[in-house]
């Protein structure tokens, strides 16, 4: 069964550097999107992308975050300058269309010292 | 804004129990109403979902109806098994000025099914 994949499983960065996360969502799918989970609190959404370009992004994703589809298959969250409250566990998610369920990776859990 | 109310956590059961998650939103329209459950160590997977009021979801012998009246979807299971064990997920969708369909969730419900 076709899935959504996450590299890596668990980052750890000092503050102020930049990190990327991956994501491989299914192969036909066209929306994709990225959440995130602070320890202990609700599972926010961050960005949504379509058509190689952001449809939607949350008051969350400020300057310091940017997504990219740089090839065919890969979807990239990076995070140029990170903070300490950026520690969280990050998913990626994409969809075949609008209104069709959402399917996630397994997530990659960053750690900001 | 939108927003999920899921009950709190955790929920211990033994095995053959019978299971209810409670979920109540709010929403300025007429949202997809989902419920995500998320085994250890694994992404989010979509377990159910309903997309106007009185539908029902089903899966997995788990079951919820989109109560429009009630603004609620609770999630039941007539006889819970030790594989159940897992975190729950209430979410909401609603397209945001025709563009997509980005999930609002609740907090999560950690439910351990015991021997």
């Amino acid at each position: 069964e076709p899935e959504v994949t996450q590299t890596p499983s668990h980052q750890v960065t000092q503050m102020g550097q930049e990190v990327i996360l991956r994501c491989v969502p299914i192969s036909n799918h066209l929306y994709f999107y990225w959440y995130r989970q602070i320890l202990g609190q609700k599972v926010e959404f961050l960005v949504s992308f379509y058509n190689n370009e952001i449809s939607e992004k949350s008051e969350i994703f400020d300057d310091q975050f940017s997504v990219e589809r740089p090839d065919g298959s890969n979807f990239t969250l990076k995070i140029r300058s990170t903070k300490l409250e950026d520690s969280a566990m990050y998913f990626c998610a994409s969809s075949v269309r609008q209104g069709a369920g959402q399917f996630f990776g397994p997530g990659t859990r960053l750690t900001v010292l | 804004g939108d927003s999920v109310t899921q009950m709190e956590g955790p929920v211990t059961l033994s095995e053959e129990a019978f299971l209810t998650i409670n979920c109540t939103y709010t929403a300025t329209g007429y949202p997809s109403l989902f419920w995500y459950v998320q085994y250890p160590g694994e992404g989010l997977q979509l377990l159910l979902k309903a997309t106007k009021a009185d539908d029902k979801g089903s899966n997995k012998g788990f079951e919820a109806t989109y109560r429009k009246e009630t603004t609620s979807f609770h999630l039941e299971k007539g006889s819970v098994q030790v594989s159940d064990s897992a975190v729950y997920f209430c979410a909401l969708s609603y397209p945001s000025g025709g563009s997509n369909y980005k999930l609002t969730f609740g907090k999560g419900t950690l439910l351990t099914v015991n021997p």
